[in-house]
């Protein structure tokens, strides 16, 4: 079972821009695979924001700002959220999320983002 | 729109059975595959199993593989979570989730806790 190692805790200001990493084991390359991404606010569920697999190749949620997107540095073998433009209400918990074969779903471990 | 909703969760004791249901509207519920994903209390997401569209392959987390049974009834729209011998490190929101057009997970339910206690 792949683990998805993202960091505990962001924080950005108003109006900047957060960069979200999840990375991936060094037996499982990232170019391989989509990544998705999760936002989940207190008491709520999880909500879908975005895929991505390559620069033709990626998908938003329903609804989700086009503030969010996705990317992928394949020197660090890591998947990249950027959430430009912050506002308030992105304060959450973001998850990423890979599904490397129709056996197992895997989730990061989440990263809480605090905007100051 | 898309809705489901989650019912059959409360306090079991450790050993014990519950079985949870998802009712599923504002989709064509026979053609998604639907996950079950949970969430111990402050801690992160974790996938526990997936059923095709037609119910014809299941897959589990190692955690509960051969104690949780997946299974869907598509005549009633509904997905279901047999859970046999429970443990404390089960206590968690279980949430429902519909599999997207891309293999995204891409409609959560709201949960029901399962809290496993003596």
């Amino acid at each position: 079972q792949p683990v998805l190692t993202q960091p505990p805790s962001s924080s950005a200001s108003p109006g900047e821009s957060a960069r979200l990493t999840c990375t991936l084991p060094s037996d499982i390359n990232v170019g391989s695979y989509n990544i998705y991404w999760y936002q989940q606010k207190p008491g709520s569920p999880p909500r879908y924001l975005l895929y991505y697999y390559s620069d033709s190749d990626k998908g938003q949620g329903s609804g989700v700002p086009s503030r969010f997107s996705g990317s992928k540095d394949a020197s660090a073998n890591t998947g990249i959220l950027l959430i430009s433009g912050l506002q308030s209400e992105d304060e959450a918990d973001y998850y990423c999320m890979i599904w490397p074969s129709n056996a197992h779903v895997v989730f990061g471990g989440g990263t809480k983002l605090t905007v100051l | 729109q898309v809705q489901l909703v989650e019912s059959g969760g409360g306090v079991v004791q450790p050993g014990g059975s519950l079985r949870l249901s998802c009712a599923a509207s504002g989709f064509t519920f026979s053609s998604y595959g639907m996950h079950w994903v949970r969430q111990a209390p402050g801690k992160g997401l974790e996938w526990v199993a997936f059923i095709r569209y037609d119910g014809s392959n299941k897959y589990y987390a190692d955690s509960v593989k051969g104690r949780f049974t997946i299974s869907r009834d598509n005549s009633k729209n509904t997905l279901y979570l047999q859970m046999n011998s429970l443990r404390a490190e089960d206590t968690a929101v279980y949430y429902c989730a519909k599999e997207g057009s891309g293999r995204e997970v891409d409609y959560w339910g709201q949960g029901t806790l399962v809290t496993v206690s003596s």
